[in-house]
């Protein structure tokens, strides 16, 4: 198993580009969850899908939007790039109400 | 709103020496789960305290849970060049699906 797999891994785009993070998981399970983590603030999160075919905001859904694309994948969208999106980009899954899988993180810089 | 704040923010310990962190939440949490991620990589489960007062040990790692279920602590006795990393506490109200991240915090070992 691979457990929850990102990409890119790293990725930089000048200001008003679009791009899309791609998250997929082959555990099987229903919630997924995107974040995003800078210094000194800790994960804060983006949007989740708590099951197929639903999404809901996080803390700071403004300037994302996502797409429970099937069970196993979850994808986040930025459609206008700004320099305030530079971050670290964290996927993760979790079954029930138990421990939260993370991939490997996308490392995003705005120009 | 849900705030977790975790204290101290950096920590830099002597190989040997014991290390403990904080996590206090504004409201009452029906869970809370640990994480550590080491340099360069992504969150990874430690454990998850459930009880009101419920202690927990790994090896060296000993986790609390607060009595009123608004605080928790991981302390790491002799300290290892291995417990390098950031220490997340991440707790959830009942009900919710969501987690909330504290800020995290980073300890150095110094060899």
């Amino acid at each position: 198993n691979a457990g929850v797999t990102q990409t890119p891994k790293f990725q930089v785009l000048k200001t008003g580009q679009s791009m899309t993070l791609q998250c997929a998981q082959d555990m099987n399970h229903n919630s997924m969850y995107w974040y995003r983590q800078d210094p000194g603030m800790g994960l804060r999160l983006i949007y989740y899908s708590a099951s197929e075919g639903t999404t809901d905001k996080g803390e700071v859904p403004n300037g994302y939007n996502v797409s429970r694309l099937n069970k196993r994948e979850f994808s986040l969208r930025l459609e206008s790039a700004a320099p305030s999106q530079t971050s670290v980009y964290f996927c993760a899954s979790r079954a029930g109400l138990n421990e939260q899988f993370f991939g490997p993180g996308t490392r995003l810089t705005v120009l | 709103g849900q705030q977790v704040m975790q204290i101290p923010q950096y920590q830099h310990v002597q190989e040997g020496e014991d290390f403990t962190t904080y996590c206090n939440s504004s409201t009452t949490l029906s869970n809370i789960q640990w994480y550590k991620q080491r340099p360069g990589g992504h969150p990874v489960f430690l454990i998850q305290l459930v009880k009101s007062g419920e202690v927990k040990k790994q090896k060296r790692l000993t986790f609390q849970f607060g009595e009123a279920k608004k605080n928790s602590s991981l302390h790491i006795t002799a300290t290892q060049t291995t417990d390098v990393g950031t220490y997340f506490c991440a707790g959830r109200n009942t009900g919710a699906n969501n987690l909330f991240f504290g800020t995290g915090t980073r300890l150095t070992v110094i060899p």
